[in-house]
């Protein structure tokens, strides 16, 4: 069974890059899978960042395309997540997920992770 | 950029059914999925292309979706059925993903 593990420091300075790693275990990051990037800032609804396919191509959030960067591991069986210039605005519970086509459903998720944007 | 609607909030009597709209321009020419999501937790997949459902989920959770407006139904509602309830859909024209904005369930 396919789970998905998210590691990542949990505050993140003002104009600073907010990486998280999403380590995939019971499947590999190598099929013909997409792996993206959501985010839930706190009391709210959730907001798609984007996704990789396993090729390592990407497909961006046209609001976060200018600051995000979605990368593949395959040796690692991982991918990560990077924005910068990150913001208050930006603080959020992140989660990783995997669908299997473009239009598919995003299962599993991963365990989501808090980040805060704060001096 | 496309848009999807959700009412806020849906309140139910317990065994009562709750039904949960998701409104967007001709939703019905898309797949739409929806989640369960309890507190502190992360987003669960409970229906997908529409009205397809996880082998673990109950034949009380149904979809559908027709013209400007996709449906998830509760039927026979549960208190752990209380959650928040998004829907989400991939836009072609745009190539993003977009989710509603959850609707919160209430169970009275």
């Amino acid at each position: 069974q396919v789970q998905l593990q998210q590691t990542g420091p949990g505050l993140v300075k003002p104009s600073e890059t907010l990486s998280l790693i999403c380590a995939v275990s019971g499947h590999s990051i190598s099929s013909n899978f997409h792996w993206g990037w959501i985010r839930q800032p706190p009391g709210k609804g959730l907001e798609w960042i984007g996704s990789i396919y396993h090729s390592g191509s990407t497909y961006y959030n046209p609001s976060l395309k200018s600051r995000v960067t979605i990368s593949v591991d395959t040796s690692k069986n991982q991918f990560s997540l990077k924005l910068s210039s990150v913001t208050a605005a930006d603080t959020a519970v992140y989660y990783c997920a995997r669908h299997s086509l473009v239009h598919a459903p995003f299962d599993p998720w991963g365990q989501g992770t808090l980040v805060t944007v704060s001096s | 950029s496309y848009v999807l609607t959700q009412p806020p909030s849906v309140s139910v009597a317990p065994g009562k059914t709750a039904r949960i709209t998701c409104g967007g321009n001709n939703i019905g020419t898309k797949s739409v999925h929806w989640y369960q999501q309890r507190p502190g937790q992360a987003p669960v997949l409970i229906i997908y292309y529409d009205f397809d459902r996880p082998s673990w989920i109950p034949e009380r959770f149904s979809g559908s979706n027709s013209g400007n407006t996709a449906t998830l139904t509760i039927s026979r509602v549960e208190a752990g059925d209380e959650a928040v309830y998004f829907c989400q859909v991939w836009d072609s024209s745009s190539e993003h993903v977009v989710f509603g904005g959850g609707t919160k369930v209430t169970v009275l």
